[in-house]
């Protein structure tokens, strides 16, 4: 199993651009969530999903849209990037209490 | 709303002496507590939880954790330090709310020869 996979893992972004964080898990869970971390405040979750079709805000949703076509697939989409959203992005899933992260993803807004 | 406190920013440690690092957390009733640990450039990787039953846990790596509920705390104890420990270190309690985690905002450990 691959487990949670990211991609890309570095990307840099003009302000105003839009991209789309992938994350990937193969060991069909149905919990998956997207958190992003900076320096002194450690991870803040954006949203989260339950299920296929369900999603739901985390702590951190504005700026930040995401969807839930099927089991596996979480991507993460910004429609308007600013240099607020320079951070590392985790994706986790989990189908019991322990959540299985991805190697993250290092965005830059420029 | 639920909070995860880690009081300390960075901690230097020698090689092969012991290790505490303290987690306090703000919860209604029993959380689930948990300790991440993150390498440089790494993702983030489970070291221990606990849910309930005996307050002391064992994780990996010869780590473990006590829950103290009349302190809020969840420190992390390692006896000896090795230099491949240095790395950040997250504690993390689970939200109401289904599997929704609060992260400190961790602790940085170095170990020193």
């Amino acid at each position: 199993n691959a487990g949670v996979t990211q991609t890309p893992k570095f990307q840099v972004l003009k302000t105003g651009q839009s991209m789309t964080l992938q994350c990937a898990q193969d060991m069909n869970h149905e919990y998956m969530s997207w958190y992003r971390q900076d320096p002194g405040m450690g991870l803040r979750l954006i949203h989260y999903s339950v299920g296929a079709g369900i999603t739901d805000q985390g702590e951190v949703p504005n700026g930040y849209n995401v969807s839930r076509s099927t089991t596996e697939d979480f991507p993460l989409r910004l429609l308007s990037a600013a240099p607020s959203q320079t951070s590392v992005y985790f994706c986790a899933s989990s189908y019991g209490e322990e959540q299985f992260f991805g190697p993250g993803t290092r965005l830059t807004v420029l | 709303a639920q909070s995860v406190t880690q009081p300390d920013i960075h901690i230097t440690v020698s090689e092969g002496a012991s290790l505490e690092l303290r987690c306090n957390y703000s919860y209604g009733a029993t959380p689930y507590l948990f300790w991440y640990v993150q390498s440089p450039g790494q993702g983030l990787q489970l070291l221990l939880k606990y849910f309930s039953g005996d307050t002391l846990v064992q994780g990996i790596k010869g780590f473990e954790a006590e829950f103290k509920r009349s302190q809020s705390s969840f420190n992390l104890r390692k006896p000896s330090v090795h230099w491949s420990d240095a790395a950040e270190y997250f504690c993390a309690v689970e939200n109401t709310g289904f599997q929704k985690l609060v992260f400190g905002t961790g602790t940085r450990l170095l170990v020193s020869p």
